[in-house]
């Protein structure tokens, strides 16, 4: 079983929609939670990170359920420019970020 | 400021060669990763340099990889005997320091093909 694991999607939405994604891990004692944006043949880069207590950047929120090991991020009032893959990082021990495979987001005018 | 930079862009080499992969962290961050991302996946941890150490080399598939970070700045992660396996994005990323509240800023990425 992968530590980190996102459905792949794609998800095809409209501009303006709102879409959810989730991620789960395995491991109880990981410690950080990040979601990460790629764009396509570009690098990682970090879009916020996950608090208990749920956190809200603009049109972002991200919630951790440590009880379930589950990761969600909202994206609300869709852009075009939102196209790009979602990575859910966690860590573990020390600060090597683990990576799940990502969830492929496509908003269409 | 200038971010992470890698070189080569890309690489193109035969199966049983030798590539050396370089990257340059940002001036000042002391903490140093390297991660590997093969098509459709995350990037996977490969090694952790704080300052010239290794503080963490978990993630080095086997003794084929190695890397260095001699005077704590530039890092250069070495594949001996390379195989088709090792085709891959290998990404470099560096932070402030080795908490995990320092933001790692990744590189634009090698990309490795062994034909």
């Amino acid at each position: 079983r992968k530590e980190v694991e996102q459905d792949p999607g794609p998800f095809n939405v409209p501009e303006g929609a709102t879409v959810a994604f989730n991620c789960t891990y395995s491991n109880s004692a990981s410690q950080s939670f990040f979601w990460y944006r790629q764009d396509c043949r570009k690098e990682p880069k970090l879009l916020m990170s996950v608090y208990s207590s749920g956190n809200e950047d603009g049109r972002f929120t991200a919630q951790l359920n440590r009880a379930s090991q589950y990761i969600s991020l909202l994206i609300r009032d869709s852009k075009l420019s939102d196209s790009a893959t979602y990575l859910c990082v966690v860590t573990v021990y020390g600060n090597k970020l683990v990576f799940g495979a990502g969830t492929i987001l496509r908003v269409k005018s | 400021g200038a971010g992470v930079s890698q070189t080569p862009s890309n690489k193109v080499t035969e199966k049983g060669k030798y590539v050396e992969l370089r990257c340059d962290p940002i001036s000042g961050h002391t903490a140093l990763y390297w991660y590997r991302q093969s098509l459709g996946q995350g990037p996977e941890f490969l090694i952790y340099f704080q300052g010239t150490g290794a503080a963490d080399d978990s993630g080095l598939p086997n003794d084929r990889f190695f890397a260095v970070r001699p005077e704590g700045s530039v890092s250069t992660l070495k594949i001996q005997r390379t195989e088709r396996g090792d085709s891959a994005v290998y990404l470099c990323a560096s932070s402030l320091a080795g908490a995990t509240y320092n933001e790692q800023f990744f590189g634009p990425g090698t990309r490795l093909t062994v034909l």
